[in-house]
């Protein structure tokens, strides 16, 4: 199946210092690409739609100044976490879109836990 | 507003035996429906799709059952293996283009060996 990476895995920053995420399709081009922010034992919330080449679509709450999106390439998608507090600390997961034609799903990286301290 | 319930949040079962996780959902929009399985700590893992125009897909040891009129999906596992121990979240989407995925609670199911 496809493979989606994400890096870091895990990072511990202090509050007020910015934290970004990578998220990478590695065996297929992802036009789209989705972050997911997971709080304990709580379902995936959808936080933002990142689309090459425009601007990413983030869903409704999400500040889009905070949490900033960025899909340079087909294969590469970046979360940035800025002047981050701990509220802020959860796992986020990303995902890109792939699949056959009428048969796409999402195929999800492995995640990274951000604790701020 | 939670468009899709999993309302077990834990289920047990003997090594051997089925597994029966149940989702329902309130958005009569949705057509396409997925469960993934999901480890602590890493990103879920595709399992299985269903989309509306049928009511049963297999794919070996898992079945995916869709009741339209009831808005209610089941996944069946048989038989369950403890390597299935993990929380499974059922995903429904409005259309099959792979966006806008909306997500159940999860339920955490435990194979006793």
């Amino acid at each position: 199946g496809a493979v989606v990476s994400q890096h870091p895995s895990r990072v511990i920053c202090k509050s007020g210092t910015s934290v970004k995420i990578e998220c990478r399709s590695l065996d297929f081009q992802a036009t789209t690409m989705f972050w997911y922010r997971q709080f304990p034992k709580q379902s995936l919330m959808l936080m933002a739609t990142s689309n090459e080449g425009s601007k990413a679509t983030y869903e409704q709450g999400v500040e889009k100044d905070k949490f900033l999106i960025n899909h340079a390439s087909l294969t590469l998608s970046t979360l940035t976490v800025t002047s981050a507090h701990p509220e802020d600390s959860s796992f986020y997961i990303c995902s890109a879109r792939g699949g056959r034609q009428g048969q796409e799903t999402q195929y999800f990286g492995p995640g990274t836990r951000l604790l701020v301290l | 507003d939670q468009q899709v319930k999993q309302n077990s949040p834990s289920l047990s079962v003997q090594e051997g035996r089925i597994s029966i996780l149940n989702c329902d959902y309130t958005n009569s929009m949705f057509d396409y429906f997925l469960w993934y399985k999901k480890y602590p700590a890493e990103g879920p893992t595709f399992l299985i799709s269903i989309s509306s125009i049928k009511d049963k897909n297999e794919d070996g040891r898992f079945t995916v059952f869709l009741n339209k009129s009831a808005k209610h999906l089941s996944l069946h596992i048989v038989p369950s293996q403890p390597g299935d121990s993990a929380v499974y979240f059922c995903a429904a989407s409005p259309s099959n283009t792979g966006n806008q995925f909306y997500f159940g609670t999860g339920t955490s199911l435990t194979v006793i060996p």
